[in-house]
């Protein structure tokens, strides 16, 4: 079956813009996680969407917002881009809510200048 | 809270060596543990799992068994390869945090023929 798919794989964007970023989580997994990937700070945790609610939010500045659709489908936003928002972005989808694993996607490359 | 400890790397090995990338964890509530792997310019690939004490994740020739005495989930593996070379981060998910997985900073294997 197909896996997570993330688009757009790159994106260059400058300072103080936004930017939307999509993810298509695998068929039948209602739950979507997204983390930021950074050689500095690593694995960060953002938020999680389950069945279009937001059940979980990590340490970032409110600049950065997501949301999922009724298909399963999430984006998320950044808003006035700094360039320490350069980052991969990686989304994750899981069946259900519960440590149970996580199947991520290529991940997008966001580089801000 | 919850976190996670990592080898520090990078680790560089030669063809048919034996690994072992050590981690270390705390949680508060009962955890899953598990093993990613990430390739350059990839999302991670789930790797193996544990989802209770003394279970033992296998997958690829990798093993690693969930030590609740000694919070530790090592990975090891017998024989590496040059396909092997890639990053490994050790993560953890409990049932009060959802699908929020906590990773370790990342061990770096280079596998040299």
């Amino acid at each position: 079956k197909a896996g997570v798919t993330q688009t757009p794989r790159y994106l260059i964007k400058t300072r103080g813009q936004q930017v939307t970023l999509s993810c298509s989580p695998i068929s039948g997994h209602r739950s979507v996680s997204w983390y930021q990937q950074t050689p500095g700070q690593g694995l960060q945790f953002l938020f999680e969407y389950f069945s279009e609610t937001q059940r979980n939010k990590g340490n970032f500045p409110g600049r950065f917002s997501g949301r999922q659709f009724s298909n399963s489908r999430s984006e998320m936003n950044v808003s006035t881009l700094e360039l320490g928002d350069s980052a991969l972005y990686l989304c994750a989808s899981s069946l259900s809510t519960v440590n149970t694993e996580a199947f991520f996607g290529q991940g997008t490359r966001l580089t801000v200048v | 809270g919850n976190s996670v400890t990592q080898m520090e790397g990078p680790v560089t090995l030669s063809e048919e060596a034996f690994l072992t990338i050590n981690c270390t964890y705390t949680a508060t509530g009962y955890p899953s543990l598990f093993w990613y792997v990430q390739y350059p310019g990839e999302g991670l690939q789930l790797l193996l799992k544990a989802t209770k004490a003394d279970d033992k994740g296998s997958n690829k020739g990798f093993e690693a068994t969930y030590r609740k005495e000694t919070t530790s989930f090592h990975l090891e593996k017998g024989s590496v390869q040059v396909s092997d070379s890639a990053v490994y981060f050790c993560a953890l998910s409990t049932s009060n945090t959802g699908n929020q997985f906590y990773f370790g900073t990342g061990t770096s294997l280079t596998v040299i023929p």
